[in-house]
């Protein structure tokens, strides 16, 4: 069974790096034919995708946020992460990391979310 | 971009109804899309992908279909379970792109 389990500070202060990770179970991060993503949700918002990772590590972002965005593998930890720079408080969501099949689904599983405050 | 235009934003329904939701995208993505239920406080659930496979696991009274720009949701007979909302989700082209979203209330 595949697990993904978010970690990282709930709270960023405005300008400065936003940075999650994401722990992966039963998979292996760098084989098969998968990516792996980052979502997030405003309160009361609806779901915004962040960019994704391939096994290879290719990545995509969102141009609404490329210039600030970096996703990277950690092999040895079997877990990816988010980079988010220069934060203000429309930052502020829960943030998702997720699983996608290649030529089959985005999104098969998901973490449980974790919530990040940007404030002073 | 790929628009996603769901509707309706908001349905009220009672138990044992058909519901159906549709989602629109501004340009043609074939039948790479794919339907979530979301509840309050939990991550999306993948219900439906390509448009029209059953994700393993979810009820048979939750179906797909649709294919170029107009998708749709069907629940046949609505259960306690289903008040949620619902996100449609395409991925032919980057960004990938979600709906915004329909609310599923009890009637």
């Amino acid at each position: 069974q595949v697990q993904l389990q978010e970690s990282g500070p709930g709270l960023v202060e405005p300008s400065q790096t936003l940075s999650l990770t994401c722990s992966v179970s039963g998979a292996s991060i760098s084989s098969g034919s998968y990516f792996w993503s980052w979502i997030r949700q405003p309160a009361g918002k609806g779901l915004e995708w962040i960019g994704r990772i391939y096994t290879s590590g290719s990545t995509n972002y969102n141009p609404s946020l490329k210039s600030r965005v970096t996703i990277s593998l950690d092999t040895s930890e079997n877990q990816f992460s988010l980079r988010l720079t220069s934060v203000t408080a429309a930052d502020t969501a829960v943030y998702y990391c997720a699983r996608d099949t290649e030529y089959r689904s985005p999104g098969d599983y998901w973490g449980q979310g974790t919530l990040v405050t940007v404030s002073s | 971009d790929v628009q996603m235009t769901q509707s309706p934003s908001t349905l009220s329904a009672s138990v044992g109804d058909r519901v159906t939701i549709t989602c629109r995208a501004s340009h043609s993505i074939s039948s790479w899309l794919a339907w979530y239920q979301q509840k309050p406080g939990k991550a999306p659930k993948l219900l439906i992908y390509k448009a029209s496979s059953l994700e393993s696991g979810v009820p048979s009274r939750f179906s797909g279909s649709g294919s170029g720009t107009e998708f749709t949701l069907t629940i046949s007979s609505l259960q306690p379970d289903d008040f949620a909302t619902y996100y449609c989700q395409q991925h032919s082209s980057y960004p990938l792109t979600f709906g915004g979203g329909t609310k599923v209330e009890i009637k």
